[in-house]
């Protein structure tokens, strides 16, 4: 079946400590985002990429980096600048850039920071 | 900066009955795309429903239609025959026709619907 994976499911991070969330597709999609949720919010826009070795800044890029050197991966680490870390991430692929393109999801990573 | 406001934090409809979920959203631009995405307990986010601003008919799949008032900005969701699986939070989204960057999301309205 073709689709998103997200892992972990659930993450734990100590202060100070960076971590890195897997988000890996076999869409063939070109484009990639991660967004992050939080409660009584939408989702927030961190990053995106539309193409391989390509990437942008969302809304809230502060604190997180990326990579984007195979097509179906595009992970995201939370550095310890950061300053709030814990949320809900999930991953997004479409397949291309064209607006009205859906985007598909997965099924999301819980980070905590302890 | 566009911007999407869902109003209804909560909404509660009985089985079998008709819910309808506001969106409202500001924008200066004449082409974009809206759409709804449904987040059950399971937090996978599922597109629900789309809407080009270019067409003036309003979309339909199965259940689940729009109320698109392109001049009032408005971009509601009809459910009808609501279902026990209907249950879930309901985020409307806007999309720029021409930049592909992000979605832009509402707040979210969860949906309870009572048997």
């Amino acid at each position: 079946d073709g689709g998103i994976t997200q892992s972990p499911k659930y993450l734990f991070r100590k202060e100070g400590q960076n971590v890195t969330l897997s988000c890996e597709q076999n869409l063939n999609h070109d484009a990639m985002y991660w967004y992050r949720q939080d409660p009584g919010q939408g989702l927030r826009l961190i990053y995106y990429s539309q193409i391989v070795n390509d990437f942008q800044k969302g809304d809230i890029a502060e604190g997180y980096s990326v990579s984007r050197e195979k097509k179906e991966s595009f992970p995201l680490t939370v550095t310890s600048a950061q300053k709030n870390p814990t949320a809900f991430y999930l991953c997004a692929s479409s397949i291309g850039d064209r607006g009205g393109n859906e985007q598909f999801f997965g099924p999301g990573t819980r980070l905590t920071v302890l | 900066a566009q911007t999407v406001t869902q109003s209804q934090p909560e909404m509660s409809v009985q089985e079998a009955e008709t819910v309808t979920l506001s969106c409202t959203y500001d924008t200066s631009e004449s082409d974009y795309y809206l759409f709804w995405y449904k987040q059950p307990p399971s937090r996978q986010m599922i597109l629900v429903i789309r809407q080009e601003a270019y067409k003036q008919q309003n979309a339909t799949e199965n259940r689940f239609s729009v109320n698109f008032q392109k001049a009032a900005k408005s971009f509601s969701l009809k459910i009808s025959d609501s279902q026990l699986g209907d249950a879930a939070m309901y985020f409307c989204a806007y999309r720029t026709f021409y930049n592909t960057d992000k979605l832009i999301f509402g707040t979210g309205t969860r949906l309870q619907v009572f048997p």
